[in-house]
């Protein structure tokens, strides 16, 4: 089975900390993503990593980087957290494959973030 | 850049009843298909995808889901939803032929599912 870990369940910080989020991928997947998901908006794609080293921007990276130094991690990083970065991350990864195994992304337990 | 639409916000059935979940998308080229679902406090996990093929898909728990492709729709059906259904589904699409975003899933806003007893 793919397991998707992060780094937290909870946590909560204050405005204009540096805050680290981490993703551990344990099956040697080639991209990884982080979302974030609010009600009512659905998941919106941050940044994602098709490999060590590589990223691509999502539909919202504004007050987001990201940091993927070896292959099975992936880090979200807020470089001052705002109330308004306050929110569900969802880190995911997927295989680069051709086929019906391709794709498909596996998701970790999310890392609820207050910001206060 | 592709978009998907889920129609309902928040639907509410009784047990044994029919459900459609709608989505649609918007992407004139090659796409896969998946409906993932986020059980209360678990994560997101794949319910089904379409990926070719047969145009009717059948997932994990009853669920399938049929590719219309003249419409752009992908919904999900169950003839019978249990209580333990209640959860949030969404919709995602991946454009195939996009490039360096090909791997990249564009998600709707969800639809919660409520069953009652």
């Amino acid at each position: 089975d793919v397991k998707v870990t992060q780094s937290s369940r909870y946590l909560v910080k204050r405005t204009g900390e540096k805050v680290f989020l981490e993703c551990v991928q344990d099956m040697d997947h080639e991209n990884m993503f982080w979302y974030r998901q609010d009600p009512g908006l659905g998941l919106r794609l941050i940044y994602f990593s098709y490999d060590v080293k590589m990223k691509e921007k999502g539909d919202i990276p504004e007050g987001y980087s990201v940091s993927r130094e070896k292959k099975e991690r992936f880090s979200l990083i807020l470089e001052s957290a705002s109330t308004n970065q306050t929110s569900m991350y969802l880190c995911a990864s997927s295989l680069t494959l051709s086929g019906p195994s391709s794709y498909e992304q596996y998701f970790g337990p999310g890392t609820r973030l207050t910001v206060t | 850049a592709q978009s998907v639409s889920q129609h309902n916000h928040h639907v509410i059935l009784s047990e044994a009843a029919s459900l459609e979940l709608g989505c649609n998308y918007s992407y004139g080229g090659t796409v896969n298909l998946f409906w993932y679902v986020q059980y209360p406090g678990q994560h997101l996990q794949l319910l089904l995808k379409y990926f070719s093929g047969d145009p009717l898909v059948k997932g994990i728990k009853g669920f399938e889901a049929e590719f219309i492709k003249s419409k752009f729709s992908f919904n999900l059906r169950k003839p019978s939803v249990q209580w333990s259904d209640t959860a949030e589904y969404f919709c995602a699409v991946n454009a195939r032929d996009s490039g360096a975003g090909s791997y990249q899933l564009t998600f709707g806003k969800g639809t919660k599912l409520s069953v009652i007893p």
